[in-house]
C-alpha cells in the first residue's frame, strides 16, 4: 500500500512571496489533515477535509493560508504571502475511520523556508 | 481543553541503556493516546497506541500503558539502539475530535 504523497519536499522563498504544497492521501481514505510543524514543536493541525468538505479550519490563518480538495482526493494548501514564521515543516496527513481509535498515516512533510 | 506534556529532550543514552520518556495528559472523558516516532527526514509514524484505562500498547519493543488515575503514558524501552535515535511524540484524541500532539522529546542513542 502506497503512503501519503507529498511534494516538494523543500522549498526556499523570500518573505511575501507564495507558495503551493501538493499532497496525494493513501488511496481510499476520506480525511486529509495539514499540520504545521515549527521546529522544536508538535504538529499543530491547520485544517481537516472530510472528503472534499472542510471539517476544521479553526486553526488556519485565512488571511495568508488556503487550502482546497477539489475531488475529495489530492489537496493543495498554499501561503500567500509567506512571512518570515511561517518556516515549518507542512505535513500531510490521512485516516480512514475503523475502530475507536483513527490512526493517521504522515506524508514526509515539505520543509518551508522564508528569507 | 485538551494538552499534553512530555519530558523536555533531548535524551542521550548508550546502546543497550533503559529508556523512560514520561508523557501526561490533561482532558475530558476517555481519549485514546498515542506514542508517534519521527525519524530525521520523514513524516510521522504511529509507534503504538491504547485505547482505554490500563491497556498496554507495544510495539518494536516499545511499551506504554494507560494509566488514568495518574493520566499518564509514559513510553518505555528495556534496551535502546543507536537506530532507535528519532524523536518522540506522545498525543491524544477524543472521539469526534482531533488530534492534540506533546511538543515531542529528542532520543540520541550513542553507540
Amino acid at each position: 500500500e502506497a503512503g501519503v504523497a507529498q511534494s516538494p519536499r523543500y522549498k526556499i522563498i523570500e518573505k511575501r512571496q507564495s507558495v503551493a504544497f501538493w499532497c496525494n492521501p493513501i488511496s481510499g481514505h476520506a480525511t486529509l489533515y495539514w499540520y504545521q510543524q515549527i521546529l522544536g514543536q508538535g504538529p499543530k493541525l491547520l485544517i481537516q477535509f472530510q472528503n472534499n468538505g472542510v471539517v476544521d479550519d479553526s486553526q488556519l490563518p485565512k488571511d495568508r493560508f488556503s487550502a482546497e480538495r477539489l475531488k475529495g482526493v489530492d489537496s493543495t494548501l498554499k501561503i500567500q504571502p509567506a512571512k518570515l514564521e511561517d518556516s515549518a515543516v507542512y505535513l500531510c496527513a490521512s485516516s480512514s475511520p475503523m475502530g475507536t481509535a483513527y490512526e493517521q498515516y504522515f506524508g514526509p512533510g515539505t520543509r518551508l523556508t522564508v528569507t | 481543553g485538551n494538552s499534553v506534556t512530555q519530558m523536555e529532550g533531548p535524551v542521550t543514552l548508550s546502546e543497550e541503556a533503559f529508556l523512560t520518556i514520561n508523557c501526561t495528559y490533561t482532558a475530558t472523558g476517555y481519549p485514546s493516546l498515542f506514542w508517534y516516532v519521527q525519524y530525521p527526514g520523514e513524516g510521522l509514524q504511529l509507534l503504538l497506541k491504547a485505547t482505554k484505562a490500563d491497556d498496554k500498547g507495544s510495539n518494536k519493543g516499545f511499551e506504554a500503558t494507560y494509566r488514568k488515575e495518574t493520566t499518564s503514558f509514559h513510553l518505555e524501552k528495556g534496551s535502546v539502539q543507536v537506530s532507535d535515535s528519532a524523536v518522540y511524540f506522545c498525543a491524544l484524541r477524543n472521539y469526534g475530535q482531533n488530534f492534540v500532539f506533546g511538543p515531542g522529546t529528542r532520543l540520541s542513542v550513542l553507540p
